[in-house]
């Protein structure tokens, strides 16, 4: 099982907006609905910011969205501030017996 | 408030077997909808799934580390235990321990990760 491929950095300016891919398969992105996304600032543990393609948990600012379509989902950062400086990994399902495969990693720079 | 908190060796030896234990507090582990999984990410790279068990014991693994892991609870202690045989360098790694109580495919609650080092 492959991992999901991101783009390895994307960078903003402050309060633009900002949209990092992740690009599967039939097997998991594009076949089930249970792609998330977490955020991992140096040192840290992951954050969870995107459940199940669209949801932000309690407590997760609104400036963050999912979506998806087809093969790829996609998380959007608007209104881009220096606290999102962070890793991002998109995760997802998968129907091969691995039951779950991250993507890549991509760095979010606030310029 | 949901914690988990994970413990075991900083440093292996090549070939020896790791154990980590992850102890949750906070809520049951026999609680219906608990999935905890094992996550794992070597220094500057990805993160990399490993394991999962769930409320009713069933168990999960990743398909390239199947045979060297073993996933269990104790639910008398509200702990997860992973364990890996035939440690190598290249399974350097923090390792996480995070869970869901919502019966779902994703992980809102995540330990603060370990650390370990495998080297002679």
């Amino acid at each position: 099982q492959s991992a999901l491929t991101q783009p390895a950095s994307v960078s903003g300016s402050p309060g633009q907006s900002i949209t990092i891919s992740c690009t599967g398969t039939s097997s998991d992105v594009g076949g089930y609905d249970y792609v998330s996304w977490y955020q991992q600032h140096p040192g840290k543990a992951p954050k969870l910011m995107i459940f199940e393609v669209t949801n932000r948990p309690s407590g997760v600012s609104n400036r963050f969205s999912g979506s998806k379509s087809g093969n790829t989902a996609s998380l959007t950062i608007s209104g881009l501030q220096a606290e999102d400086e962070a890793d991002y990994y998109c995760n997802s399902y998968t129907s091969s017996s691995t039951l779950y495969v991250f993507g890549t990693g991509t760095k979010v720079t606030v310029l | 408030q949901v914690t988990l908190k994970e413990s075991g060796p900083a440093l292996v030896k090549p070939t020896q077997t790791l154990t980590l234990t992850c102890t949750f507090s906070g809520f049951s582990l026999s609680s219906s909808g608990m999935r905890a999984s094992w996550i794992r990410q070597p220094p500057g790279k990805a993160l990399e799934w490993l394991a999962r068990i769930d409320w009713d014991d069933d168990k999960f693994y990743s398909t390239s580390l199947k045979t060297r892991l073993t996933i269990s609870k104790d639910t008398s202690k509200n702990q997860v235990v992973l364990t890996m045989t035939n440690m190598d360098p290249v399974d350097t790694a923090t390792y996480y321990c995070a869970c869901t109580v919502a019966d779902a495919y994703y992980c809102d609650y995540w330990g603060q990760g370990t650390l370990v080092t495998v080297s002679s």
